[in-house]
């Protein structure tokens, strides 16, 4: 079956680090794939998205790339902020399909 | 929209009580999910229906669990009896019948069995 595989946590980082967290997933076809994060005591927010091999989504300097020949969406930021301190989900859904799969989630601490 | 609203935010209760969490997703949306999340297993999905059909319950945990939907506007999961590992935080989410679209997500549900 479908399934996606995040990098463990946490990652601890100092503010204005690079900042890449590892995403792979499993599955026929061509899904689409998100990024949501989860801050503190709150639910997930849709971060970013691509729909179809080589799109890029990007928000709020955060940047994924779909990767079909490596069948990654790898998230980055060029310089992270303590207001990214957060939990991000990488996750997956087929064209048409009903469900979100959802990788483990990353803990990310970013350090002042 | 005010989005996903889910009632209550926090609830405790004792082992054996019967809890029923609420669910009012957004106006329009046609797929509705009820997912659990923990520290040692993560963000599960529980069941989701499609247009208030209960599609796939693959996911409730026991017989314990019961999840329905008796309108557009409104859905209940209710744990009876509830036992201490039900302890998690639960969330709704719900979305559009459209290609490629996201879910969105209520703040969630923390639920303590003691």
């Amino acid at each position: 079956g479908d399934s996606v595989t995040q990098m463990e946590g946490p990652v601890t980082l100092s503010e204005e680090a690079f900042l890449t967290i590892n995403c792979t997933y499993t599955a026929t076809g061509y899904p689409s794939l998100f990024w949501y994060v989860q801050y503190p005591g709150e639910g997930l927010q849709l971060l970013l998205k691509a729909t179809k091999a080589d799109d890029k989504g990007s928000n709020k300097g955060f940047e994924a790339t779909y990767r079909k020949e490596t069948t990654s969406f790898h998230l980055e930021k060029g310089s992270v902020q303590v207001s990214d301190s957060a939990v991000y989900f990488c996750a997956l859904t087929h064209r048409g399909g009903n469900k979100l799969v959802f990788g483990a989630g990353t803990i990310l601490r970013v350090k002042s | 929209d005010a989005g996903v609203i889910q009632s209550p935010r926090h609830e405790v209760t004792e082992m054996g009580q019967e809890v029923t969490l609420r669910c009012k997703p957004i106006s329009g949306h046609d797929y509705l999910f009820w997912y659990r999340q923990t520290m040692m297993r993560g963000l599960e999905l529980l069941i989701y229906f499609n247009n208030n059909v209960p599609i796939d319950d693959s996911g409730m945990p026991e017989d314990r669990f019961s999840a329905k939907m008796p309108n557009a506007s409104f859905s209940t999961l209710k744990i009876q009896p509830s036992e201490p590992r039900d302890s998690a935080v639960y969330f709704c989410a719900s979305r559009l019948m459209v290609m490629n679209t996201e879910a969105f997500f209520g703040q969630g549900t923390r639920l303590t069995v003691v």
